[in-house]
C-alpha cells in the first residue's frame, strides 16, 4: 500500500480525454512536495513525463499535463491514442518517512 | 547524451548479497552536481526507491531497507554501485539506476534496468 494512491486502471477512447489522480497527504504532496510522473510502455523502462508538478521535458507531447492541488495531483492526456497505452506512476517525497514515494500505478487502456 | 547501464549477477541465491553498478556515460558524475538512485520493480508490479547517492558520496536509504543497503560511487569509474546483503524471494525485481535530477526529486534518464531473481 503505497502512501500515494493512484486508481488501477483507467480507460478512454481514441481522442477522448482521461485523467489519473494521485492522492496524498499532509506529509507529501500536501506539505508542498513537487510530484512528477512517469509512463512505463509495456515492457520498457519507465520515462519521464512531467516534472515539478507541470513541466513537460523535451519531446513529451503537450497532450500531457500536469496540475496539482491540496494533498493531491492529476495527469491529463487529452487526443487520447493508442500509442498511450501504458502504466502510469507518480512520485513525490515524504517527510515523515523520509523517502522518496511511487504511487502504486495506474494502467490506462485505449479503447 | 547521458547514458546509464546496469551491470551485474541475475541469479543471486537467498541469504547472500546482491551487488549492481551502474555505469554512466555521456558525462562525467564528479563534474556536476550529480546524484544517482535504485529503483527496484518486481514482477508485474509498482516501483519502489531504494535508495540515492550525491556524487560526493552521501547516502540516503529508504527506510524500509535501509539495514540491508550499501549504495557507494567511484567517480574514476563513473559507475555507481549497489549492494543488498541477505536476500530472499522477495528482491527478485528489476533493478534500475537513474539521474535523479537532486535530492529528492525526479529520475531522468533511467538505465534499462536489470532483473534480479533470487532462488537457490
Amino acid at each position: 500500500q503505497s502512501v500515494l494512491t493512484q486508481p488501477p486502471s483507467v480507460s478512454g477512447a481514441p481522442g477522448q480525454r482521461v485523467t489519473i489522480s494521485c492522492t496524498g497527504s499532509s506529509s507529501n504532496i500536501g506539505a508542498g512536495y513537487d510530484v512528477h510522473w512517469y509512463q512505463q510502455l509495456p515492457g520498457t523502462v519507465p520515462k519521464l513525463l512531467i516534472y515539478g508538478n507541470i513541466n513537460r521535458p523535451s519531446g513529451v507531447p503537450d497532450r500531457f499535463s500536469g496540475s496539482k492541488s491540496g494533498t493531491s495531483a492529476s495527469l491529463a492526456i487529452t487526443g487520447l491514442q493508442a500509442e498511450d497505452e501504458a502504466d502510469y506512476y507518480c512520485q513525490s517525497y515524504d517527510s515523515s518517512l523520509s523517502v522518496s514515494v511511487f504511487g502504486g500505478g495506474t494502467k490506462l487502456t485505449v479503447l | 547524451q547521458l547514458q546509464l547501464q546496469e551491470s551485474g549477477p541475475g541469479l543471486v541465491k537467498p541469504s547472500e548479497t546482491l551487488s549492481l553498478t551502474c555505469t554512466v556515460s555521456g558525462g562525467s558524475i564528479s563534474s556536476s552536481n550529480y546524484y544517482c538512485g535504485w529503483i527496484r520493480q518486481p514482477p508485474g508490479k509498482g516501483l519502489e526507491w531504494i535508495g540515492t547517492i550525491y556524487y560526493s558520496g552521501s547516502t540516503y536509504y529508504n527506510p524500509s531497507l535501509k539495514s540491508r543497503v550499501t549504495i557507494s560511487v567511484d567517480t574514476s569509474k563513473n559507475q555507481f554501485s549497489l549492494k543488498l546483503s541477505s536476500v530472499t524471494a522477495a528482491d527478485t525485481a528489476v533493478y534500475y539506476c537513474a539521474r535523479e535530477a537532486g535530492s529528492f526529486s525526479w529520475f531522468d534518464p533511467w538505465g534499462q534496468g536489470t532483473l534480479v531473481t533470487v532462488s537457490s
